[in-house]
């Protein structure tokens, strides 16, 4: 069974960069059957999906975020990364990394998630 | 992108059935079948139901299926039981765009 864990700072000061880490076990990044991706929920709000990266490193995110955020995909270390620049208190959420299932333009929907990161923005 | 129409809030017996809509435009919910749905409980990750509008994975109940007309797809819980009561969420991957936009969320309540 596939498995996904957040990991990085539960704190972040306004104005800062927010940067969490999703490690994959039990799953190969590798695999051109699936994209990773990010998602994020403030508390009591609905999911927002953030984007997503696929084992080339090609990209694509939510437009309404763009501008500000980085993910990125390490296949050797079996993780892949969230960067958000210049966070404001309407950051503070749950990050999800999750994994879409797509194979052959077929799927494409979050079969595994991880359990949640809370990222709190206040000075 | 908008965030995908849902109602607040469904409530239903034990027993019986309910349907949860899920609103979009011809440039996602309308336009593809990558429509999926996801049964949150609280603390815990959302957990997928439904794939592509009608499609259960492995391990998922039967009493769970999904439709689509037009913009709108659904999503029918029969015979509720007590553990189905949970908040659920529709996401759609709109295909020209490549972009993901998931819905406003449903509180499910068994009475």
């Amino acid at each position: 069974q596939v498995q996904l864990q957040e990991s990085g700072p539960g704190l972040v000061k306004p104005s800062q960069t927010l940067s969490l880490t999703c490690t994959v076990s039990r799953g190969s990044l590798s695999s051109g059957s699936y994209y990773w991706s990010w998602l994020r929920q403030p508390a009591g709000q609905e999911l927002e999906w953030i984007g997503r990266v696929y084992m080339s490193g090609h990209t694509n995110y939510n437009p309404s975020l763009q501008s500000r955020v980085t993910i990125s995909i390490d296949t050797s270390q079996d993780q892949f990364s969230l960067k958000v620049n210049s966070v404001t208190a309407a950051d503070t959420a749950v990050y999800y990394c999750a994994r879409i299932f797509d194979v052959s333009g077929t799927g494409r929907y979050f079969d595994y998630w991880g359990q949640g990161a809370l990222v709190t923005v206040s000075s | 992108q908008s965030a995908l129409t849902q109602p607040a809030s469904v409530s239903g017996s034990p027993g019986q059935s309910i349907t949860i809509s899920c609103t979009g435009t011809s440039s996602d919910v309308g336009g593809y079948k990558f429509v999926s749905w996801y049964q949150q409980h609280p603390g815990k990750a959302p957990k997928v139901m439904i794939y592509e509008v009608t499609k259960r994975p492995s391990g998922v109940s039967s009493r769970f299926s999904g439709s689509k007309s037009g913009s709108t797809a659904s999503l029918t819980i029969s015979g509720l039981q007590a553990d189905d009561e949970a908040q659920y969420y529709c996401c759609s991957y709109a295909v020209n765009s490549f972009i993901y936009v998931c819905g406003t969320g449903t509180q499910v309540t068994v009475l």
